[in-house]
């Protein structure tokens, strides 16, 4: 029934290592996003797909690589994780880029 | 820069004590201002969208209004149940979401 759903839920690893999260909705939307929420709550974007291809991509680490295999499906992948990149990362979704975005529950990684 | 604004940064209600949150704006071009509202441990839930000046949207016991600088939250006899962190977000002309740090309301019964 979930309609944006992220896994896993929490994340503790050392830093160094290389970690995915995985994002899948079933709203039949087409536009996907990738948030980072830190310490502060504050919400900000770092990537979005329309139709698997990339839109939007902030000023991220080249760490971070998003990779969309189809419309409902969004992944993040993070290599060598660093202290700061602690935080919450949410994924969104929506119909297209100027329609209201649904998110999912967030993954909280924590780095040792 | 754009840059959304929010305020309070945490409000304290009793239980029927109406109130309003504030969320200002200094963008480049704006497309669409969103209100979430999101619970602890939780994702953003949609609750608004408006996209000129004057438009007002309403559900429940929330009502929100746009101006040319600045919507406001209106919240009339809260609910314990209407404790939350309320986000404004700003959609510029890229598309891209740019959100406020939200304002913490507390309602006490």
């Amino acid at each position: 029934d979930t309609a944006v759903s992220q896994t896993p839920k929490y994340l503790v690893t050392q830093m160094g290592n290389d970690k995915s999260i995985k994002c899948e909705q079933n709203l039949g939307h087409d536009t996907m996003y990738w948030y980072k929420q830190d310490s502060k709550k504050f919400l900000k974007i770092m990537f979005s797909y329309n139709n698997k291809e990339l839109i939007i991509n902030e000023t991220v680490p080249n760490r971070f690589s998003p990779k969309s295999p189809d419309k409902a499906h969004l992944n993040l992948h993070i290599n060598s994780l660093e202290l700061g990149d602690s935080a919450v990362y949410f994924c969104a979704s929506s119909k297209d880029p100027n329609q209201p975005q649904h998110f999912g529950d967030g993954t909280r990684l924590s780095i040792l | 820069e754009d840059q959304v604004t929010q305020s309070p940064e945490a409000l304290r209600l009793q239980e029927g004590e109406s109130s309003s949150l504030n969320c200002s704006y200094t963008v480049s071009g704006l497309r669409g201002l969103f209100w979430y509202r999101q619970d602890p441990g939780k994702g953003p839930e949609f609750l608004f969208t408006l996209y000129s000046a004057g438009e007002e949207k309403e559900k429940e016991r929330l009502k929100a209004t746009l101006t040319k600088k600045e919507s406001f939250l209106h919240i009339t006899a809260p609910k314990p149940e209407d404790s939350a962190t309320y986000l404004c977000a700003v959609q510029v002309f890229t598309n891209k979401l740019i959100f406020g740090t939200g304002t913490l309301l507390a309602v006490q019964p």
